[in-house]
């Protein structure tokens, strides 16, 4: 099945330090999202993106969906400590009733 | 605005016992999920569910069941728990329509150990 590749797998930064992370597949999605989990809780939706080349922005946040369909990246600009936590992405083929695919997540942690 | 609710948050069962998570949404979405996330793992399928009495089997169905007889509620039962399915259970919801795919809300997650 689908597979996505997460990286870094966790990061070490300084408050105020931008981050970047990406998710690479060999399989093209029609869909990517960025999901973050806070320590015990559930994952919750931070950006969705739903065309090829498409660059959106939440807050801090920025992520683009590749213009190939396989790959998609999530920035993070001026990082504060709650921005502590996991961060998933996901990939979604339009057919069917397929589910989506999960990366293992990147682990950012910011020191004050 | 209840959102995803799940019972119980935390539970250890014996090898051998059977249990049942609850999971109710009240934003009448029409898929639903049930996800494992084991210690600084990602997330694992377990079971989804287009609709009411419908499910499917996802990456790791072994060992759970399903059913799915209302919209609002999807249970995942344990019939014979074993060590391998200490875990934390995420059941998530969404809403798919011709524009909008994958967004999923989650549950706070069911944090189950096995001894």
């Amino acid at each position: 099945g689908q597979q996505l590749n997460q990286s870094p797998q966790s990061m070490f930064i300084q408050e105020g330090e931008d981050v970047s992370m990406n998710c690479t597949s060999s399989s093209i999605f029609n869909t990517w999202l960025w999901y973050k989990q806070d320590p015990g809780e559930g994952p919750v939706l931070l950006i969705a993106l739903y065309k090829a080349g498409e660059l959106t922005s939440n807050g801090r946040l920025t992520a683009q969906f590749g213009i190939t369909r396989k790959d998609s990246f999530l920035n993070i600009s001026a990082s504060i400590p709650s921005d502590v936590g996991i961060y998933f992405c996901a990939g979604q083929i339009h057919s069917g009733n397929t589910p989506l695919v999960f990366g293992k997540g990147t682990r950012l942690s910011v020191i004050a | 605005n209840a959102g995803v609710t799940q019972t119980p948050k935390f539970r250890i069962l014996k090898i051998g016992q059977s249990m049942t998570l609850q999971c109710t949404q009240d934003m009448n979405h029409n898929y639903m999920y049930w996800y494992r996330q084991d210690p600084g793992m990602g997330l694992k399928l377990i079971y989804y569910s287009v609709g009411a009495g419908i499910t499917d089997k996802g990456e790791v169905p072994n060992g759970y069941n399903v059913s799915r007889s209302t919209t609002e509620d999807f249970p995942l039962r344990l019939e014979l728990a074993a060590p391998s399915q200490t875990s934390v259970y995420f059941c998530a919801s969404s809403l798919l329509t011709p524009t909008v795919y994958g967004e999923l809300f989650f549950g706070e997650g069911s944090r189950l150990t096995v001894l």
